[in-house]
C-alpha cells in the first residue's frame, strides 16, 4: 500500500530535550516536505527536499533541522524543542513535475512542557 | 493579508444541500489543490488543478486564473463529507515546490 508514514504519531516532552519524527515514504517519491498546523494559522512549510541531499528552507525553519540521506526517509529533527513548537506536524511527499499531488502522513502531536 | 483566503470559515449545512467553498489567492500559480483534512487529523488529496474544472463523484472544482478565485462544490451534502477543507497554491518557477495554505474551511453537515 502507498502511504506515507510518521513516528510518533503522539509525544509529549520537555523543553531542551532533542527529539526526532521520523518520516517515511513507499512510493519512490523525490520531492517530501514537512509542514506544522496551528490554529488560525493553518499549515506551514518547514522544510522541503527535492532529492537526496537536496533540502531548503520554507516559510517557518527556525528551531529545525532535516535531513535527506535516503530518498525515502526524511526526518525532521528538534536539536532544543521550546513549547512554541507545541504544533500538529504533517509530513508530505510526492513526484518532481508540475502538476503534482502530495500524499500526507498521518501526523504527529507534539507537546514540549 | 494572507495570499490565500478561503471563506467561509465555518459552514454548517443540512443533510442534502448543496455546499460552495471558496478560494482566493493574490499570486501567480502553477497549480492549486484542494485537501480535506478528516476530524481524525489526516490530510487527503481531492483535486488538483490548473485550468477549469474537475469531478470526482459528489466533488466539483473549478478554477477561474484570471480571477485567481477556485471553488469546491460538494452536491447532495451527506454527515460524511463533515471535515476541513484546505485550499492551498502552488507558486509558478521558482516557488513551485512551495504549497501556501488557506486556513481552512469547517464544514459540518447535520441530518
Amino acid at each position: 500500500e502507498a502511504q506515507v508514514t510518521q513516528n510518533p504519531r503522539y509525544l509529549i516532552t520537555v523543553t531542551g530535550k532533542k527529539l526526532t519524527v521520523t518520516c517515511s515514504q513507499n512510493m519512490n517519491h523525490e520531492y517530501m516536505s514537512w509542514y506544522r498546523q496551528d490554529p488560525g494559522l493553518g499549515l506551514r512549510q518547514i522544510y522541503y527536499s527535492m532529492n537526496v541531499e537536496v533540502t531548503d528552507k520554507g516559510d517557518v525553519p527556525e528551531g529545525y533541522k532535516v535531513s535527506r540521506k535516503e530518498k525515502r526517509n526524511f526526518p525532521l529533527i528538534l536539536e532544543s524543542p521550546s513549547p512554541n513548537q507545541t504544533s500538529l506536524y504533517f509530513c508530505a511527499s510526492s513526484l518532481v513535475g508540475n502538476p503534482y499531488e502530495q500524499y500526507f502522513g498521518p501526523g504527529t502531536r507534539l507537546t514540549v512542557t | 493579508k494572507n495570499e490565500v483566503e478561503q471563506s467561509p470559515q465555518n459552514l454548517t449545512a443540512q443533510e442534502g444541500e448543496f455546499i460552495t467553498i471558496n478560494c482566493s489567492y493574490s499570486v501567480g500559480i502553477s497549480a492549486l489543490h484542494w485537501l480535506q483534512q478528516h476530524p481524525g487529523g489526516g490530510i487527503v488529496s481531492l483535486f488538483m488543478l490548473s485550468s477549469g474544472k474537475k469531478k470526482h463523484g459528489r466533488l466539483i472544482a473549478t478554477i477561474n486564473i484570471q480571477e485567481k478565485h477556485s471553488s469546491l462544490h460538494i452536491t447532495a451534502s451527506h454527515p460524511r463529507d463533515s471535515a476541513v477543507y484546505i485550499c492551498a497554491v502552488r507558486g509558478c518557477t521558482g516557488t513551485a515546490s512551495k504549497l501556501t495554505f488557506g486556513t481552512g474551511t469547517r464544514l459540518q453537515v447535520t441530518l
